[in-house]
């Protein structure tokens, strides 16, 4: 199994451009979120899914776009790329399970974007 | 406020001795993980601790779990260069619509082990 691949790995964008993280896990797993990790601030969350067709912000949804149409895939959308979204960003999935006991987290190896 | 305080930030030492990373709260937690990531990767789940006091160990690791739920510690004997790396703790808040809740993460403490 491939487990859940991130697209690209690398990026470099203007301010203003637009694009899509591309995230997808093969492990038919219900819960897929994205969060960006930032020097001295951790794994933040950005927005999250429990399922096809439902999507919930996170702790810093802003400037940023979600859409969950097929449980595999969860791609994160920037509209209008600005500095502050330099950040190494990291998609993650797991089986919704029982959630008083935590399920374990799979994560991507993560996609590293830089806004000039 | 963060949910979930680590400590320390970051940590030097070198190979052989022991230490001890912290993972403190407020909040009282159904469960808790902890994740090791290295550079360029993803977090890797390492333990997930459930019951008041509990202690688990992988290895060199042992992992506990607060009687009251609210915080965590890992130790590491005999440290090894591998095991450096960004150690990060995880829970959800317990009783908060528990279904849907998703991980908060801590900041993680930066361990670098010297050989």
């Amino acid at each position: 199994n491939a487990g859940v691949t991130q697209t690209p790995k690398f990026q470099v964008l203007k301010t203003g451009q637009s694009m899509t993280l591309q995230c997808a896990q093969d492990m038919n797993h219900e819960y897929m979120s994205w969060y960006r990790q930032d020097p001295g601030m951790g794994l933040r969350l950005i927005h999250y899914s429990v399922g096809a067709g439902i999507t919930d912000q996170g702790e810093v949804p802003n400037g940023y776009n979600v859409s969950r149409s097929t449980t595999e895939d969860f791609p994160l959308r920037l509209l209008s790329a600005a500095p502050s979204q330099t950040s190494v960003y990291f998609c993650a999935s797991t089986s919704r399970g029982e959630w008083i006991i935590m399920e374990k987290l799979f994560f991507g190896s993560g996609t590293q974007l830089s806004v000039l | 406020t963060q949910l979930l305080e680590q400590s320390p930030q970051f940590l030097s030492i070198q190979e052989g001795e022991n230490l001890t990373v912290y993972c403190n709260s407020s909040s009282v937690f159904s469960s808790l993980q902890w994740y090791r990531q290295e550079p360029g990767e993803g977090p890797v789940l390492l333990v997930t601790v459930v019951t008041g006091g509990e202690v688990k160990k992988l290895k060199r690791l042992t992992f506990q779990f607060g009687d009251a739920r609210k915080d965590s510690s890992l130790h590491i004997t005999a440290a090894q260069p591998g095991d450096t790396g960004l150690y990060l703790c995880a829970a959800a808040p317990r009783g908060e619509n528990s279904g849907n809740t998703p991980l908060v993460f801590g900041k993680g403490t930066r361990l670098s082990v010297i050989a």
